[in-house]
């Protein structure tokens, strides 16, 4: 069974500070990754995906990922955060073509001080 | 907003007893999930529903069960409820015919068990 480890389970950083959120996965097919944020008081949404082609990959409000095959990993980026940033953080993967099941991460909680 | 919605938000019920959450998905999407999210975790993945018809299911009991309806919403159903079923209980809707592996969840139904 796959599984999924985020390694921290809470970040808390000044605004303009930069991001980097760790994600491993067990998987060792081929895999479609994703991060969601839940922001306080909303639902989850998708922030970026990875399916194929450039591992470098833009999501949405200047957030970026990196997978890294060799490393299993795929880890999130943001070079300056914003308060708006606090949130929660999943990281996610997707095997086998027609199935939706995604395994989640437990999520890391990112704190924002202004 | 997603346009998924789910009922009821939350609610309260004892052991031995019996749940069943609702879910509407949103417009064009004909396939929902379920996933569990206990306090702590990541969501973790129930089960899946395409063409009213059950095609992928996680670790999860037998009580665990559900329907899909011909205008696409969903029910689960829970029965002989435990403390451990305590968790929120998020519904993900997706348009099967184009795999982009992106979710769109609903904010959840908060199940407490006593």
């Amino acid at each position: 069974a796959q599984s999924v480890s985020q390694h921290n389970h809470h970040v808390i950083l000044s605004e303009a500070a930069s991001l980097e959120l760790g994600c491993n996965y067990s998987y060792g097919g081929t895999v479609n990754l994703f991060w969601y944020v839940q922001y306080p008081g909303q639902h989850l949404q998708l922030l970026l995906k990875y399916f194929s082609g450039d591992p470098l990959v833009k999501g949405i409000k200047g957030f970026e990922a990196e997978f890294i095959k060799s490393k299993f990993s795929f880890n999130l980026r943001k070079p300056s955060v914003q308060w708006s940033d606090t949130a929660e953080y999943f990281c996610a993967v997707k095997s086998g073509a027609g199935s939706y099941q995604l395994t989640f991460g437990k999520g890391t909680k990112l704190s924002v001080i202004p | 907003e997603t346009g998924v919605t789910q009922s009821p938000t939350h609610l309260i019920k004892t052991r031995g007893q019996q749940v069943t959450l609702r879910c509407s998905s949103q417009s064009g999407h004909n396939t929902v999930s379920w996933y569990q999210q206990a306090l702590g975790q990541g969501p973790q993945f129930i089960f899946q529903y395409y063409r009213e018809e059950e095609n992928g299911r996680g670790n999860f009991p037998p009580r665990f069960s559900g329907l899909q309806f011909p205008n696409y919403s969903s029910e689960l159903n829970v029965n002989a409820l435990e403390l451990d079923d305590s968790a929120l209980y998020l519904c993900a809707s997706s348009p099967m015919t184009v795999n982009t592996g992106e979710l769109f969840f609903g904010e959840g139904s908060r199940l407490t068990v006593l």
